[in-house]
């Protein structure tokens, strides 16, 4: 059974920076057919794309975020990590970790989201 | 970056009557268009890959079609179920240009 699950702060401050941690299990980090990405939703917004690490550890970036941006996968614990430096009261969304599939070249597997809301 | 706009915004149709979304690129991205629906307090679900394909499980009332630039999902006979926010998502150029996805249509019990 594929599951992901985000974790982290629910709170985080104005420049402080977000890690959040996503822990997958029913599929290894290392199959080339995966790949993890993060995903955001700001409340009552869209989906926004934000990161995306494949099994090669090579990693894409959404070009807005991309210099306050770092995906990063450790496999032995099943984790795939995004730091996001200089939080702002806009960066607050719900927050998920989704897996690529090779095919259906599509997120079949979703985590539940973790709303991370930015205030002093 | 590639834009993908969904319309209509909204939709609001009666169960048993036919749902046509659209969504329209900013620039081609071949069939590289998947389609997802959204329920309040839910993760995204995936229904349609590559434009035309249904995911595992999903109802075959569900049903993409288009390519290039220019989109559809079709719902047949609309479920109470089916009332939900519907994205659109393009992997064209992927991995170099990223993803995007569009801002949604929101199909609402008439």
């Amino acid at each position: 059974q594929v599951t992901l699950k985000e974790s982290g702060p629910v709170l985080v401050k104005p420049t402080e920076t977000l890690t959040l941690t996503c822990t997958v299990s029913g599929f290894s980090l290392s199959n080339a057919r995966m790949g993890v990405s993060w995903i955001r939703q700001p409340p009552g917004k869209a989906l926004e794309w934000l990161a995306h690490i494949f099994s090669n550890d090579e990693k894409s970036y959404s070009t807005s975020l991309k210099s306050r941006l770092t995906i990063s996968k450790d496999t032995s614990k099943s984790q795939v990590v995004l730091t996001m430096t200089n939080m702002d009261p806009v960066d607050t969304a719900t927050y998920y970790c989704a897996r690529f599939r090779n095919p259906p070249f599509s997120y079949d597997y979703w985590g539940q989201g973790t709303l991370v809301t930015v205030s002093s | 970056e590639i834009v993908l706009t969904q319309s209509p915004a909204t939709l609001s149709l009666s169960p048993g009557e036919r749902a046509t979304l659209s969504c329209r690129a900013s620039q081609s991205v071949s069939s590289y268009l998947a389609w997802y629906q959204q329920k309040p307090g839910q993760a995204p679900r995936l229904l349609i890959y590559d434009a035309s394909n249904r995911a595992t499980g999903i109802p075959a009332r569900f049903s993409g079609s288009g390519s290039g630039t220019d989109f559809t999902l079709t719902i047949s006979s609309l479920e109470p179920e089916d009332f939900a926010v519907y994205y659109c998502q393009q992997r064209s150029n992927w991995p170099r240009d990223g993803i995007t996805f569009g801002q949604g249509t929101r199909l609402e019990i008439k």
